[in-house]
Protein backbone atom coordinates (compact mmCIF):
# COMPACT_ATOMS: atom_id res chain seq x y z
CA UNK A 1 0.00 0.00 0.00
CA UNK A 2 1.18 3.63 -0.65
CA UNK A 3 1.32 5.58 2.38
CA UNK A 4 1.93 8.97 0.91
CA UNK A 5 -0.93 11.11 -0.91
CA UNK A 6 0.32 13.92 -2.82
CA UNK A 7 -2.38 16.30 -4.05
CA UNK A 8 -3.25 17.72 -6.29
CA UNK A 9 -2.81 14.86 -8.77
CA UNK A 10 -1.94 17.14 -11.88
CA UNK A 11 -0.79 20.89 -11.73
CA UNK A 12 -0.91 23.40 -14.72
CA UNK A 13 1.22 26.14 -14.75
CA UNK A 14 2.86 28.75 -16.70
CA UNK A 15 6.57 29.49 -16.89
CA UNK A 16 7.78 31.82 -13.69
CA UNK A 17 5.04 30.71 -11.46
CA UNK A 18 5.35 29.01 -8.21
CA UNK A 19 4.01 25.48 -8.08
CA UNK A 20 3.41 23.87 -4.77
CA UNK A 21 2.77 20.09 -4.18
CA UNK A 22 1.58 18.51 -0.91
CA UNK A 23 2.62 14.93 0.74
CA UNK A 24 0.27 13.46 3.48
CA UNK A 25 1.30 10.39 5.20
CA UNK A 26 0.27 8.20 7.79
CA UNK A 27 2.64 6.78 10.34
CA UNK A 28 5.44 8.55 11.94
CA UNK A 29 8.61 8.96 9.76
CA UNK A 30 12.55 8.82 9.98
CA UNK A 31 13.13 11.50 6.87
CA UNK A 32 10.50 12.29 3.75
CA UNK A 33 12.14 12.79 0.74
CA UNK A 34 11.25 14.32 -2.88
CA UNK A 35 11.86 12.69 -6.19
CA UNK A 36 11.05 14.12 -9.68
CA UNK A 37 10.45 11.66 -12.74
CA UNK A 38 10.60 12.60 -16.30
CA UNK A 39 8.33 10.91 -18.86
CA UNK A 40 8.36 7.42 -16.74
CA UNK A 41 12.03 6.79 -16.32
CA UNK A 42 14.25 6.93 -13.40
CA UNK A 43 13.94 8.45 -10.12
CA UNK A 44 15.92 12.25 -9.21
CA UNK A 45 16.29 12.43 -5.48
CA UNK A 46 15.76 16.30 -4.78
CA UNK A 47 15.54 16.28 -1.14
CA UNK A 48 15.81 15.23 2.06
CA UNK A 49 13.99 16.03 4.97
CA UNK A 50 14.48 14.73 8.65
CA UNK A 51 11.73 14.27 11.08
CA UNK A 52 13.49 16.82 13.51
CA UNK A 53 13.64 19.60 10.62
CA UNK A 54 10.79 21.94 9.73
CA UNK A 55 11.71 23.76 6.48
CA UNK A 56 15.19 22.82 3.71
CA UNK A 57 15.73 24.77 1.06
CA UNK A 58 17.64 23.44 -2.66
CA UNK A 59 18.37 26.46 -5.70
CA UNK A 60 14.67 26.66 -6.25
CA UNK A 61 13.02 24.05 -4.17
CA UNK A 62 11.78 24.47 -0.55
CA UNK A 63 10.34 21.77 1.20
CA UNK A 64 8.68 22.13 4.71
CA UNK A 65 7.48 19.08 7.10
CA UNK A 66 4.69 19.45 9.29
CA UNK A 67 5.08 15.89 11.77
CA UNK A 68 1.94 16.85 13.64
CA UNK A 69 -0.15 16.75 10.51
CA UNK A 70 1.74 14.34 9.08
CA UNK A 71 1.88 16.25 6.52
CA UNK A 72 4.70 18.05 3.59
CA UNK A 73 4.88 20.49 1.10
CA UNK A 74 7.27 21.11 -1.98
CA UNK A 75 7.66 24.58 -3.27
CA UNK A 76 9.15 25.20 -6.78
CA UNK A 77 10.14 28.97 -7.23
CA UNK A 78 9.37 30.56 -10.49
CA UNK A 79 8.91 27.45 -12.49
CA UNK A 80 10.43 26.65 -16.07
CA UNK A 81 8.89 23.81 -19.14
CA UNK A 82 12.50 21.85 -17.58
CA UNK A 83 10.61 21.15 -14.19
CA UNK A 84 8.04 19.69 -16.39
CA UNK A 85 7.43 16.12 -14.15
CA UNK A 86 5.95 14.01 -11.98
CA UNK A 87 6.93 14.27 -8.36
CA UNK A 88 6.55 11.76 -6.04
CA UNK A 89 7.38 11.79 -1.61
CA UNK A 90 8.70 9.06 -0.24
CA UNK A 91 8.92 8.43 3.41
CA UNK A 92 11.01 6.26 5.87
CA UNK A 93 9.38 4.73 8.35
CA UNK A 94 11.22 1.85 8.95
CA UNK A 95 14.86 0.30 9.07
CA UNK A 96 17.31 -0.02 6.45
CA UNK A 97 16.34 2.59 3.77
CA UNK A 98 12.99 1.29 2.75
CA UNK A 99 10.94 4.29 1.72
CA UNK A 100 7.08 4.20 0.79
CA UNK A 101 5.99 6.18 -2.07
CA UNK A 102 2.77 8.56 -3.01
CA UNK A 103 0.97 8.45 -5.71
CA UNK A 104 2.80 11.05 -7.38
CA UNK A 105 1.97 14.98 -8.77
CA UNK A 106 1.94 15.67 -12.32
CA UNK A 107 3.13 19.01 -13.18
CA UNK A 108 3.13 20.70 -16.40
CA UNK A 109 4.91 24.29 -17.02
CA UNK A 110 3.64 25.98 -19.81
CA UNK A 111 6.47 28.00 -21.97
CA UNK B 1 31.52 7.95 -11.65
CA UNK B 2 28.77 5.52 -13.54
CA UNK B 3 25.64 6.20 -11.78
CA UNK B 4 23.32 3.22 -11.25
CA UNK B 5 23.10 0.47 -14.69
CA UNK B 6 19.68 -1.22 -15.48
CA UNK B 7 19.96 -3.68 -18.38
CA UNK B 8 18.00 -4.49 -20.43
CA UNK B 9 16.11 -0.98 -21.26
CA UNK B 10 13.13 -2.74 -22.26
CA UNK B 11 11.84 -6.52 -22.53
CA UNK B 12 8.87 -8.32 -23.59
CA UNK B 13 7.80 -11.80 -22.08
CA UNK B 14 4.75 -13.27 -22.75
CA UNK B 15 2.62 -14.96 -19.68
CA UNK B 16 4.08 -17.76 -18.02
CA UNK B 17 7.44 -17.11 -18.81
CA UNK B 18 10.31 -15.93 -16.19
CA UNK B 19 12.42 -12.80 -16.45
CA UNK B 20 16.17 -11.50 -14.92
CA UNK B 21 16.39 -7.81 -14.86
CA UNK B 22 20.42 -6.76 -14.02
CA UNK B 23 21.58 -4.06 -11.79
CA UNK B 24 24.87 -2.87 -11.22
CA UNK B 25 25.16 -0.24 -8.05
CA UNK B 26 26.64 3.41 -7.70
CA UNK B 27 30.36 2.67 -7.26
CA UNK B 28 31.02 3.04 -3.64
CA UNK B 29 27.56 1.71 -2.85
CA UNK B 30 26.78 -1.77 -1.66
CA UNK B 31 23.25 -1.87 -0.70
CA UNK B 32 20.82 -2.30 -3.73
CA UNK B 33 16.69 -1.72 -3.41
CA UNK B 34 14.08 -3.09 -6.46
CA UNK B 35 10.92 -1.50 -6.93
CA UNK B 36 8.09 -1.94 -9.17
CA UNK B 37 6.11 0.81 -10.82
CA UNK B 38 3.15 0.08 -12.80
CA UNK B 39 1.84 2.84 -15.33
CA UNK B 40 0.65 5.93 -13.46
CA UNK B 41 1.31 5.14 -9.94
CA UNK B 42 3.89 5.61 -7.40
CA UNK B 43 7.34 2.77 -7.12
CA UNK B 44 6.11 -0.08 -4.94
CA UNK B 45 9.16 -1.43 -2.68
CA UNK B 46 10.04 -5.03 -3.98
CA UNK B 47 12.70 -5.89 -1.25
CA UNK B 48 16.43 -4.82 -0.13
CA UNK B 49 19.95 -6.73 -1.08
CA UNK B 50 22.57 -6.15 1.46
CA UNK B 51 25.59 -8.50 1.99
CA UNK B 52 24.68 -10.65 -0.96
CA UNK B 53 21.57 -11.71 1.56
CA UNK B 54 17.43 -10.47 1.24
CA UNK B 55 18.01 -7.95 4.09
CA UNK B 56 13.92 -6.57 3.62
CA UNK B 57 10.91 -7.47 1.38
CA UNK B 58 7.70 -5.48 0.48
CA UNK B 59 4.50 -7.28 -0.22
CA UNK B 60 5.19 -9.16 -3.13
CA UNK B 61 4.88 -12.76 -3.63
CA UNK B 62 7.65 -15.61 -3.74
CA UNK B 63 7.64 -15.55 -7.62
CA UNK B 64 9.96 -12.42 -7.38
CA UNK B 65 12.86 -13.35 -6.54
CA UNK B 66 16.63 -11.74 -6.45
CA UNK B 67 20.31 -12.33 -5.92
CA UNK B 68 22.65 -9.88 -5.26
CA UNK B 69 27.06 -10.60 -5.98
CA UNK B 70 29.79 -10.31 -4.19
CA UNK B 71 30.63 -7.26 -6.32
CA UNK B 72 27.37 -5.48 -5.02
CA UNK B 73 25.35 -6.14 -8.56
CA UNK B 74 22.15 -7.24 -8.03
CA UNK B 75 19.46 -9.62 -9.99
CA UNK B 76 15.42 -9.55 -10.10
CA UNK B 77 13.77 -12.72 -11.21
CA UNK B 78 9.90 -13.04 -12.08
CA UNK B 79 8.43 -16.40 -12.84
CA UNK B 80 5.44 -17.45 -13.88
CA UNK B 81 4.76 -13.84 -15.29
CA UNK B 82 1.24 -12.05 -15.32
CA UNK B 83 -0.09 -9.39 -17.05
CA UNK B 84 -0.17 -7.72 -14.30
CA UNK B 85 3.66 -7.42 -13.70
CA UNK B 86 3.78 -5.24 -16.61
CA UNK B 87 6.12 -2.07 -14.87
CA UNK B 88 8.64 -0.48 -15.02
CA UNK B 89 11.26 -1.75 -12.52
CA UNK B 90 13.31 0.39 -10.86
CA UNK B 91 16.84 -0.23 -8.81
CA UNK B 92 18.60 2.07 -6.48
CA UNK B 93 21.69 1.94 -4.77
CA UNK B 94 23.18 3.10 -1.21
CA UNK B 95 26.25 3.74 -0.09
CA UNK B 96 28.52 2.03 2.70
CA UNK B 97 27.75 2.04 6.20
CA UNK B 98 24.27 4.04 5.47
CA UNK B 99 21.96 4.10 8.68
CA UNK B 100 18.86 6.81 8.14
CA UNK B 101 18.87 9.62 6.50
CA UNK B 102 20.54 9.04 3.39
CA UNK B 103 20.39 9.34 -0.31
CA UNK B 104 18.95 6.38 -2.80
CA UNK B 105 19.99 6.69 -6.46
CA UNK B 106 17.79 5.04 -9.06
CA UNK B 107 19.26 3.64 -12.20
CA UNK B 108 16.97 4.64 -15.39
CA UNK B 109 15.25 1.51 -15.09
CA UNK B 110 13.90 -1.19 -17.20
CA UNK B 111 10.42 -2.02 -18.80
CA UNK B 112 8.61 -4.82 -19.01
CA UNK B 113 5.96 -5.84 -20.98
CA UNK B 114 3.90 -9.01 -20.15
CA UNK B 115 2.06 -9.85 -23.17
Amino acid sequence: SQQGEEDPQALSIQEGENATMNCSYKTSINNLQWYRQNSGRGLVHLILIRSNEREKHSGRLRVTLDTSKKSSSLLITASRAADTASYFCAVNSGGYQKVTFGTGTKLQVIP
Amino acid sequence: DAGVTQSPTHLIKTRGQQVTLRCSPKSGHDTVSWYQQALGQGPQFIFQYYEEEERQRGNFPDRFSGHQFPNYSSELNVNALLLGDSALYLCASLRKGVTYGETQYFGPGTRLLVL
